[in-house]
């Protein structure tokens, strides 16, 4: 059975400080997907990064990074010099594709807080 | 940039009454989802369609749900006789392949009295 886990449930920083959000996930499959999805107060979830299991690199939006490492099946997330527009919860998820269906399996969110 | 759409945004139900949500995917996307989220819960899948007919289904959607197509645009989720548990938010999502990126609706917040 897939499972995504994010320990850390709330997260508060300040304006500016760099923070990282952790994402362990189990699955057998060889081919997955990870994505990050973030929720801000209104409710809506919004798409934030789509990363297949074969591609490793890490990537870089703006103010976002992404680390990838396949050993330690993690998929972290960065936001760096934060900013108070950016506090939402921000949920992981795996994906797979199972005889032809696939769904995504969500982590139970971190809620992320920063501060003026 | 195209968008899920869901209707209403906010529904208030009486126990053991039925309701339907309304979600217009993006056009030229092929698969749909139903996922729901318990207020300050994780998302959790219900069900996904492709083609007409249900590709995977969770425990959680058990015989009171339904899902149709009923034209080209709409997909809708019927719940036909609500309980105090079904009280969530309901997203709809789309995407034009499997493992594609999900674009999801603004969801319908629901509300059983």
């Amino acid at each position: 059975a897939q499972k995504v886990t994010q320990a850390q449930t709330e997260i508060s920083v300040v304006e500016k400080e760099d923070v990282t959000l952790d994402c362990v996930y189990e699955t057998r499959d060889t081919t997955y997907y990870l994505f990050w999805y973030k929720q801000p107060p209104s409710g809506e979830l919004v798409f934030l990064i789509r990363r297949n299991s074969f591609d490793e690199q890490n990537e870089i939006s703006g103010r976002y990074s992404w680390n990838f490492q396949k050993s330690t099946s993690s998929f972290n997330f960065t936001i760096t010099a934060s900013q108070v527009v950016d506090s939402a919860v921000y949920f992981c998820a795996l994906s797979e594709r199972q005889g032809g269906s696939e769904k995504l399996v969500f982590g139970k969110g971190t809620k992320l807080t920063v501060n003026p | 940039e195209p968008e899920v759409t869901q209707t209403p945004s906010h529904q208030v139900t009486q126990m053991g009454q039925e309701v339907i949500l309304r979600c217009v995917p993006i056009s030229n996307h092929l698969y749909f989802y139903w996922y729901r989220q318990i207020l300050g819960q994780k998302v959790e899948f219900l069900v996904s369609f492709y083609n007409n007919e249900i590709s995977e289904k969770s425990e959680i959607f058990d015989d009171q749900f339904s899902v149709e197509r009923p034209d080209g645009s709409n997909f809708t989720l019927k719940i036909r006789s609500t309980k105090l548990e079904d009280s969530a938010m309901y997203f709809c999502a789309s995407s034009y392949q499997t493992l594609a990126r999900s674009d999801f609706g603004p969801g319908t917040r629901l509300t059983v009295t």
